[in-house]
């Protein structure tokens, strides 16, 4: 099976602007989660998808969105950039199994100048 | 809500010698616990997982963990380090009755010296 795919990887924007990340999850995987991931910060959880619906939520302000299509496949977006938004943005994707491991994609890595 | 703590963010090691990275966590209700692994410029790989039943837990690339219920530990052990196994390394919990996301903990650089 192909791993969980992200695209871009690399992506550089200006304050103020908007970016859409991509996410393939391995097929037959319904749950796709978002995390940043910063030196500060750590791994913080953005948000969870299930079957188009989100099912969890993290503590990111409004300008972060995500959503799920019908093939599961996910997207995030990121409005009004901000300089620290500038991190790596990962992907993982899970079978709907209790205690199922996250799969993660490599990330895209936004740099906000 | 959970949490999770690993208490050394760096761990240098000599090629060869054993190591253990510590992971303590903190729940309100029974979890499952996870070690990830993360190599530059990659996503992270799960090494081991403890769901259930017996407490010393067998993963990847000979690394094994022991889950320690009456002092909320999930350290991560391994006999004999190679230079491969520098990277960093994630402690994670998730709780066991619902689908709550997955909560990291702020990772321990491993480094290993030739």
């Amino acid at each position: 099976k192909a791993g969980v795919t992200q695209t871009p990887r690399y992506l550089i924007k200006t304050r103020g602007q908007q970016v859409t990340l991509s996410c393939s999850p391995i097929s037959g995987h319904r749950s796709v989660s978002w995390y940043q991931q910063t030196p500060g910060q750590g791994l913080q959880f953005l948000f969870e998808y299930f079957s188009e619906t989100q099912r969890n939520k993290g503590n990111f302000p409004g300008r972060f969105s995500g959503r799920q299509f019908s093939n599961s496949r996910s997207e995030m977006n990121v409005s009004t950039l901000e300089l620290g938004d500038s991190a790596l943005y990962l992907c993982a994707s899970s079978d709907d199994r209790l205690g199922s491991p996250l799969h993660f994609g490599n990330g895209t890595r936004l740099t906000v100048t | 809500a959970q949490s999770v703590t690993q208490l050394d963010s760096q761990v240098p090691v000599f090629e060869e010698a054993p190591v253990e990275l510590r992971c303590n966590y903190s729940s309100s209700v029974s979890v499952y616990l996870f070690w990830y692994v993360q190599y530059p410029n990659q996503g992270l790989q799960l090494l081991l997982k403890y769901l259930s039943g017996s407490t010393l837990v067998k993963g990847i690339n000979g690394f094994e963990a022991e889950f320690n219920k009456s002092q909320t530990s999930f350290h991560l052990r391994k006999p004999s380090v190679h230079i491969s196994d520098t990277a960093e390394y994630f402690c994670a919990v998730t709780m066991k009755t619902s689908y709550d996301k997955v909560i990291f903990g702020p990772g321990t650089s491993l480094s290993v010296i030739p």
